[in-house]
């Protein structure tokens, strides 16, 4: 069973950082792509930033409002996603998440198949 | 930035058939995918590639592309159906991910 566990999220104040964990078991971690999203309060679901596999480069994307300031890394030998948050907004306030994102490789091309398993959340609050 | 829209509420009765629209510039050539999210819940996937349907999600649930507009067709609506709905897409390179704004089915 696919299970995903975020944990460190708090409250922090504007300008803080702070440093989320996703622990992750139940299939091949290090070949998968994995993502975090967020979701403000009462709002809708806003993309992170992915990581890819180490065999498909291991590189990063972030969404423009945390470029700069938002990094995410992996530790594929303790099956381990991370999110270190820096020059934290009140805008980041939300539940953060962590998802797969397995690749669909059926048809030739690779395309993602969605993200298809998502941890409880873990809740940031970023206020003075 | 790349947007995607959907309508912000839908509502439809129990037995009906219920389309959760999504528009985008660039669904022509990115596909597109929709989940459900209840509230105090995580997400849950319920189409991926357009119209493809993850294993254990029922066949009332459907999805279709036409153009710069997907959509999610829930036939046989239930009560448990009511929920936030989600279209979600790449932008135009490729690089980012984008979640539509969500649409609100009231059954």
């Amino acid at each position: 069973e696919v299970q995903l566990a975020e944990s460190g999220g708090g409250l922090v104040k504007p300008g803080g950082s702070l440093s989320l964990s996703c622990a992750a078991s139940g299939f091949s971690f290090t070949n998968a792509w994995m993502n975090w999203v967020r979701q403000a309060p009462g709002k809708g679901l806003e993309w992170v930033g992915r990581i890819k596999s180490k065999t498909d480069g291991g590189t990063t994307d972030h969404a423009a409002p945390v470029k700069g300031r938002f990094t995410i890394s992996r530790d594929d030998s303790n099956n381990r996603l991370y999110l270190q948050m820096n020059s934290l907004k009140t805008e980041d306030t939300g539940v953060y998440y962590c998802t797969t994102d397995p690749r669909d490789c059926s048809g030739g091309n690779c395309y993602s198949a969605g993200f298809d398993h998502w941890g409880q959340g873990t809740l940031v609050t970023v206020s003075s | 930035s790349y947007e995607l829209t959907q309508p912000p509420s839908v509502s439809v009765s129990p037995g009906q058939t219920a389309t959760i629209t999504c528009s985008g510039d660039a669904l022509p050539k990115q596909y597109a995918y929709w989940y459900r999210q209840k509230p105090g819940q995580a997400p849950v996937l319920l189409i991926y590639k357009d119209r493809e349907r993850p294993s254990g999600i029922p066949e009332r649930f459907s999805g279709s592309s036409s153009g710069t507009t997907v959509t999610l067709t829930i036939s046989g609506v239930q009560a448990e159906d009511e929920a936030d709905y989600y279209c979600q897409s790449a932008d135009s390179s490729g690089m980012s991910w984008v979640f539509g704004g969500g649409t609100k089915l009231t059954v």
